[in-house]
């Protein structure tokens, strides 16, 4: 069974950094692109980046281009996205999910979040 | 960016009827479009990829038609557990957008 739990959201400064986590099982973690998808409160569903399975290539939004970063280890089948700069507009649950092998690459499988608040 | 416009934003309906939901891109993604369902407090849920293809496991009364810019998410008789939002998805060039979703409501 196909499992992606986030975790590391929270309360972030201004300015400031966090690190989101999503640990991977149930599937060959290095075959597939990954990607981060955010719902700010109330809102729709806003892609952030991705990353191929060897990690060679990324990712992202005009958006975040510049302030995150996202990553891959897949000794540990782990996605990360580091946040920097952080902007009260970048508050949001943050979902990872994995890319299906299938034409327009849809994401198949989805963690079930975890929120970033962004205040001072 | 290619911009997926849904309508209408809401659709009211009763169990039982159809559905018929719209989403229209700003160029042509040929039949790379997917259709996701969101429940509240709940991650979106893949249903139909490649415009027309649904997910094992997603019951026939959903599907889905189109292709290049006007694509439509038809569910055929609506159960209790279809009142959701639901978003239509393309990819190009490593980019994804989605539209910005038809709240189906009792």
């Amino acid at each position: 069974e196909v499992q992606l739990l986030e975790s590391g959201g929270g309360l972030g400064q201004p300015g400031g950094s966090l690190r989101l986590s999503c640990a991977a099982s149930g599937f060959a973690f290095s075959n597939y692109a990954m990607t981060w998808v955010r719902q700010a409160p109330g809102k729709g569903l806003e892609w952030v980046s991705g990353i191929i399975g060897s990690g060679g290539s990324t990712y992202y939004a005009d958006s975040v281009k510049g302030r995150f970063t996202i990553s891959r280890d897949s000794s540990k089948n782990t996605l990360y996205l580091q946040l920097n700069g952080l902007r009260a507009d970048d508050t949001a649950v943050y979902y990872c999910a994995k890319v299906a092998v299938a034409g327009g690459d849809p994401f198949d499988y989805w963690g079930q979040g975890t929120l970033v608040t962004v205040s001072s | 960016d290619i911009v997926l416009t849904q309508s209408p934003a809401t659709l009211s309906l009763s169990p039982g009827e159809r559905a018929t939901l719209s989403c229209r891109a700003s160029q042509s993604v040929s039949n790379y479009l997917a259709w996701y369902q969101q429940k509240p407090g709940q991650a979106p849920r893949l249903l139909i990829f490649e415009a027309s293809n649904r997910v094992t496991g997603i019951p026939a009364r959903f599907s889905g038609s189109g292709s290049g810019t006007d694509f439509t998410l038809t569910i055929s008789t609506l159960e209790p557990e279809d009142f959701a939002v639901y978003y239509c998805q393309q990819r190009s060039n490593w980019r994804w957008t989605f539209g910005q979703g038809t709240k189906v409501e009792i």
